[in-house]
């Protein structure tokens, strides 16, 4: 099984600061990479797939990069809204698995 | 408008069974594999199962195999999780998703499951 490793556990930012969100991959994923924000209560919503396509109605304040082993999700301003916990998920290898999360927090 | 909407969920004892359900509106179940993926309370997310787009194909997490059973009804939009066997570390926050190619673009709001004596 892929194990996801998301850094930092916790990352306290400032409303208009720029969060950059670290996710590795204990083996190759190629780009087989998606990205979710989870806010409390609500269910996940898909940010990013295949590394770095925006989903439909994303801003492009979210983007995201890499491939292979080290990916990065990147909030240019964070607003109030994107205070919210972030999976990164690989699909290259079955079963899919996910990262433990980051929590983006003011 | 485009949504999942699950529902069974509820406190059961240990050993007991429940039968997920997911009921899929705007469009057309029968054109996307399905997936289940839980969520335990406080803790992160959990690929469960899934399901091919004619029901010839599944796939369990090992922790589940042999005890869930997933199926699906194209003809009603539906999507199920028969669960025989539970135990206390399968409760948790049970979400109907759209697969696209490995992807979850489209996620129900989640029925929660609670195995407890």
């Amino acid at each position: 099984e892929i194990v996801m490793t998301q850094s930092p556990a916790t990352l306290s930012v400032s409303p208009g600061d720029k969060a950059i969100l670290s996710c590795r991959a204990s083996q190759n994923v190629s780009s087989k990479l998606a990205w979710y924000q989870q806010k409390r209560g609500q269910a996940p919503r898909l940010l990013i797939s295949a590394a770095s396509t925006r989903a439909t109605g994303i801003p492009t304040n979210f983007s995201a990069s890499g491939s292979g082993t080290e990916f990065t999700l990147t909030i240019g301003s964070l607003q109030p809204g994107d205070f919210a916990l972030y999976y990164c998920q690989q699909y290259q290898y079955w079963p899919p698995t996910f990262g433990q999360g980051t929590e983006v927090e003011i | 408008e485009v949504q999942l909407m699950e529902s069974g969920g509820g406190l059961v004892q240990p050993g007991g069974s429940l039968r997920l359900s997911c009921a899929a509106s705007g469009f057309a179940l029968s054109g996307y594999w399905m997936t289940w993926v839980r969520q335990a309370p406080g803790k992160g997310l959990e690929w469960v199962a899934n399901i091919k787009q004619d029901g010839s194909a599944k796939y369990y997490v090992g922790s589940v195999r042999g005890r869930f059973t997933i199926s699906r009804d194209n003809a009603k939009n539906s999507l199920f999780l028969q669960m025989n066997s539970l135990r206390a570390e399968d409760t948790a926050l049970y979400y109907c998703v759209r697969d696209v190619s490995g992807w979850y673009g489209l996620w129900g709001r989640g029925t929660l499951v609670t195995v407890s004596s």
